[in-house]
């Protein structure tokens, strides 16, 4: 089985702009969790979409927004773009339902300047 | 809120030595244990999850409600082991993560 993809590797943005991060989850996976990971911070936890719908938010502010298709591919949007925002983002996905064990992506540089 | 305090930033140790690793929680209800491992230049990647009980890679976790305590031991450490770790809870609506460890396993 192909493993979580996440695309584009890497991103220069400057602030004030808007950026859109794609994810393809394993295949048969329902469930797609966004996760911010920097040095400072650590880990954090965005969202998870599950079937289509957001089910489970993290403390980030509105401009962090995402959805998910059907055929569970899921995109992650920040918009107005801050330097704080520059970060690995990853991505994983699971079966879903309440089946934690996340399988995750190699993740998206985003380099805000 | 639920959180998850991994207290070492580094742990060294000599390769055929023991090792801990230490994870503690606060969370009032049951909530899944999970540790994540990240070895160099691959992505993260789950270890183990308290509700298997199962050891990988010779590493355990045994889940202690009264100390509120996910540690993660390896009687005998190999310098393969060497990576970051990551202790990790799931509470049905958040998952949220350690700030991590990062295990150096000496020659």
């Amino acid at each position: 089985k192909a493993g979580v993809t996440q695309t584009p590797r890497y991103l220069i943005k400057t602030r004030g702009q808007q950026v859109t991060l794609s994810c393809s989850p394993i295949s048969g996976h329902r469930s797609v969790s966004w996760y911010q990971q920097t040095p400072g911070q650590g880990l954090q936890f965005l969202f998870e979409y599950f079937s289509e719908t957001q089910r489970n938010k993290g403390n980030f502010p509105g401009r962090f927004s995402g959805r998910q298709f059907s055929n569970s591919r899921s995109e992650m949007n920040v918009s107005t773009l801050e330097l704080g925002d520059s970060a690995l983002y990853l991505c994983a996905s699971s079966l879903g339902g309440d089946a934690y064990e996340q399988y995750f992506g190699p993740g998206t540089r985003l380099t805000v300047t | 809120a639920q959180r998850v305090t991994q207290p070492e930033k580094l742990l060294s140790v000599f390769k055929g030595a023991p090792v801990e690793l230490k994870c503690n929680y606060s969370y009032s209800g049951s909530p899944e244990l999970f540790w994540y491992v990240q070895y160099s230049r691959q992505r993260l990647q789950l270890l183990l999850r308290h509700i298997s009980r199962e050891s990988i890679k010779g590493f355990t976790a045994d889940l202690n409600k009264g100390e509120t305590s996910f540690h993660l031991k390896k009687p005998f450490a190999q310098e393969e082991d060497s990576a970051m770790y990551y202790c990790a809870l799931g509470d049905g609506q958040n998952f949220v993560f350690g700030p991590g460890t990062r295990l150096s396993v000496l020659p």
